[in-house]
């Protein structure tokens, strides 16, 4: 089983709808849960971070966590062309974050 | 706000050419890491720091060697480049340790290996 695995995409989402995003991570020991946006050819960016079980919005996003069943989430309300990226979820392992390999969303006009 | 800066942002080396990729931040981070990331996968690790003179391996070491001299600046050394190390490199840093906050990365090395 892989630490953090997430559906590669692409997820297309009319603009205006809601883009959910899921991730999956293995070890039960993680405390700490990040996701990033990385715009193609641009260096990933911190969009919202999570520690404790429940939701937490920050304007049109809102992370999920999960911890008895190891998954994490990320809804984008309201979706936008600009927010078309690849979303990268990471968990911490001990002094370490692992990425999942990304999910490519596209948000269609 | 500089942050963490990489340099170079491009280069093409030849087979068994030695490059150094260089980065520094300037945010008083204890916490540094390298990444390279392949195309359409997610970011892997190869090194991290916990602090200047203190460095480890992550998933995937092997062709790479750092050395952290100060808390600014955690180079990453390629010293027989490989047609597999082609990838894009990125450096990151963080305020804490075991993970639970956030990195800060830089713009990115675009290598290619040919």
């Amino acid at each position: 089983q892989k630490e953090v695995e997430q559906n590669s995409g692409p997820l297309s989402v009319p603009e205006g709808a809601i883009a959910s995003l899921n991730c999956t991570y293995s070890d039960r020991g993680s405390q700490s849960f990040f996701w990033y946006r990385q715009y193609s050819g641009k260096s990933p960016e911190l969009i919202m971070s999570i520690y404790s079980n429940g939701d937490k919005e920050d304007g049109r996003f809102t992370a999920q966590l999960n911890k008895a069943s190891q998954y994490v989430s990320l809804l984008i309300r309201d979706s936008q062309p600009s927010d078309s990226a690849t979303y990268l979820c990471a968990v911490n392992r001990d002094d370490k974050i692992i990425f999942g390999k990304g999910t490519r969303l596209h948000i269609l006009p | 706000n500089a942050g963490v800066t990489q340099t170079p942002k491009f280069r093409i080396l030849k087979i068994g050419q030695s490059m150094t990729l260089q980065c520094t931040q300037d945010m008083n981070h204890n916490y540094m890491y390298w990444y390279r990331q392949d195309p359409g996968m997610g970011l892997k690790l190869i090194y991290y720091s916990v602090g200047a003179g203190i460095t480890d391996k992550g998933e995937v070491p092997n062709g790479y060697n750092v050395s952290r001299s100060t808390t600014e600046d955690f180079p990453l050394r390629l010293e027989l480049a490989a047609p597999s190390q082609t990838s894009v490199y990125f450096c990151a840093s963080s305020s804490s340790p075991g993970g639970h906050q956030p990195q800060h990365f830089g713009d990115g090395t675009r290598l290619s290996i040919l």
